[in-house]
Formats: structure tokens, sequence, C-alpha cells
């Protein structure tokens, strides 16, 4: 199957400190990849979509300005958390659906990357 | 969006089978029923999708009645390696891609 990865799967940084996290479709294009972010105990929450090629859409809530997304080839997407706190430590997962997108759920996520701020 | 509910946690013993049931009542006529495994400290992978009735592959059945208000994942002959959380999240029609993930189950298998 498809296979998308992501890096660093660990990081640990300083308060203050701007984190970025990459996201790779290996063997197809991703015209959309989707950023979650995920506390210990709980389900998964979207961040933003990423299109390729155009601004990200973030979901209500989260700070488009804290959390760059950077989409500039069809294999790669990018978040950066900007100026970390502790409250941004968390488990943040990227999907990616191919050219057209997918209308039957059929996504294919990375492994997820533990960001820890101290 | 409304969010798909299931039950917080199940428990089970090796070679039962398991059946998980979601509610997505406020599902949308176009959308597609989706379900997902995750083990901790990594992202979900895809299981089985449908659009109505019933869905077979290779590790799972997937039930959905007519009014398409809640589906069953079916497990047969669960193992230790089954244990994990499942997701149903809503796969919103038309928006790529999207997927609005709810609480999860944690299925527990035990010897």
């Amino acid at each position: 199957g498809a296979v998308v990865s992501q890096h660093p799967s660990r990081v640990i940084c300083k308060s203050g400190t701007s984190v970025k996290i990459e996201c790779r479709s290996l063997d197809f294009q991703a015209t959309t990849m989707f950023w979650y972010r995920q506390f210990p105990k709980q389900s998964l929450m979207l961040m933003a979509t990423s299109n390729e090629g155009s601004k990200a859409t973030y979901e209500q809530g989260v700070e488009k300005d804290k959390f760059l997304i950077n989409h500039a080839s069809l294999t790669l997407s990018t978040l950066t958390v900007t100026s970390a706190h502790p409250e941004d430590s968390s488990f943040y997962i990227c999907s990616a659906s191919g050219s057209g997108g997918t209308n039957t759920g059929e996504l294919f996520f990375g492994e997820g990357s533990r960001l820890t701020v101290l | 969006l409304a969010k798909t509910t299931q039950p917080i946690s199940m428990d089970s013993y090796e070679g039962q089978e398991v059946n998980i049931t979601c509610s997505h009542n406020n599902i949308a006529t176009n959308d597609y029923i989706t379900w997902y495994q995750q083990f901790p400290s990594q992202g979900p992978r895809f299981i089985i999708q449908g659009y109505k009735t019933k869905v077979t592959n290779e590790v799972a059945s997937l039930f959905i009645p007519a009014d398409r208000k809640s589906s069953t994942l079916s497990l047969p002959r669960v193992s230790l390696s089954d244990t994990a959380v499942y997701y149903c999240p809503r796969c919103p029609y038309n928006q790529g891609g999207k997927l609005i993930f709810g609480q999860g189950t944690e299925l527990s298998v035990k010897p």
C-alpha cells in the first residue's frame, strides 16, 4: 500500500524554539495532506488541511501563526510549531490522499511525530 | 461536524469474534463509513470502508444497516496483536479525505 513517512519521529526542544515536522508521501503524489494532533489517551484532532501550492485551511481554534504549514510539492508537507511551549507537547500525525483526494475515507497516515517541549 | 460515538472500551479473549458498533446519526447521504486501527505511538491504519450493507476483506467485516446511522466492525478470531484503539471517523464527502475522529474504542484482547 501507499506509504507516508514523517520525520522526525521524536523531538525534544526548549520552550520558545521552533520545530519543523516533515510529512512525505513516498510512492504517490499527495495533492492534499492533513495534520492532526493527539494528546495522551485522547482521539486525533484535525488541525489543518494542507493543499499543494496554496494556503492551508485551519480548523476552528487552531492558531495559524503558531502552526505554520507549507505544502510546496506534491510529496512534502511541513508543519512548523513556532515558539513552542510545554502545552504544545503532543503527538502530531499527518495523512495524505492521492491526486484528486478521496471521498471514500481510505487515507494513509504517517508514523507520527512526538514533540516534547521542556 | 458531529462526531461519531463508540463504546470507550471492550475486553475480549483470544479466538473470539469481536463486534464494535459505531453510531453516526448525522451521516450525510454521500459519506462513506470507514474504520481505522491505532496502536500506541503510531499513526492510524485503515481497516475497511463501506457505504451500505456488508463489506468483507481479509481482516474484518463491516455491517451497515439500511438507515446507515450505525455500523459494526467485526473482527473474527482476535489475537493479542489486535489489542488497539479502533476508530470510525466521519469522512465528509468532497473534502479530499478529511477525517473527523470521535473517541474511539480501546479493545483489549486477553490470553
